[in-house]
């Protein structure tokens, strides 16, 4: 079955404890995106990765970090989080080929984080 | 000005209404456009595409406005099932990038 798996899928933790969130598609994507959902804001991109070692920056960068060291995993980094980084999180994968073929997203069901 | 404006709702509409949401957007260089589906706590899921000025599948529209930048989705026959946020996303640019709007909340009444 196609899908995109992100882990955990709920977290409560404390300000500045390192913490990662893994996220891996089984699709054969070059794609993968991290976004936050926060209310009355939307899905905001935090980064993207077009290949294997590839990433970008997206509109919320400040606070994580990623890798792709291969194709099939993309896991976000909070090195220190703040209470401020609670959010629901949702990992994305898409296959680049085909026009706009990179806007048909399979997401992941999400990670919800509480940082105190 | 957001890229991608969406009227948040909620739309309150009985079942078997006809129900319009429109989505504006103000990057003339977009693409493409997506419809998305997200029920409360879940993540999103693609409804529709829409590459040209249009696609239609079963009681679902979306229509695109190039000239007037917009882009809208026709829910015919409502059911209570179609109760959900309905996110409008454009995808091109000079970035490449997908831009998500905020949602339109859709509750179906019986």
């Amino acid at each position: 079955e196609a899908q995109v798996t992100q882990n955990p899928r709920y977290l409560i933790t404390v300000t500045g404890k390192k913490l990662t969130v893994t996220c891996s598609q089984n699709m054969n994507h070059e794609y993968m995106s991290w976004y936050r959902q926060d209310p009355g804001l939307g899905l905001r991109q935090i980064y993207y990765s077009m290949n294997v070692e590839v990433t970008d920056k997206g509109d919320v960068p400040e606070g994580y970090k990623v890798s792709r060291k291969e194709k099939r995993n993309f896991p976000l980094i909070l090195e220190s989080p703040s209470p401020n980084q609670t959010s629901l999180y949702f990992c994305a994968s898409s296959s680049l080929s085909g026009q706009g073929k990179a806007g048909e997203l399979f997401f992941g069901e999400g990670s919800r984080l509480t940082v105190l | 000005r957001k890229e991608v404006e969406q009227d948040p709702g909620p739309f309150n509409v009985p079942e078997g209404a006809t129900v319009a949401f429109n989505c504006t957007y103000s990057n003339s260089a977009s693409q493409s456009f997506f419809w998305y589906r997200q029920d409360c706590r879940k993540e999103p899921k693609l409804l529709m595409s829409v590459y040209s000025s249009g696609n239609e599948d079963g009681r679902f529209t979306a229509q695109l406005n190039r000239a007037s930048q917009y882009i809208s989705l026709l829910i015919r026959d409502s059911k209570l099932s179609d109760s959900a946020t309905y996110l409008c996303v454009g995808y091109g640019g000079a970035t490449n990038k997908l831009i998500f709007g905020t949602g339109t909340l859709l509750a179906v009444q019986p």
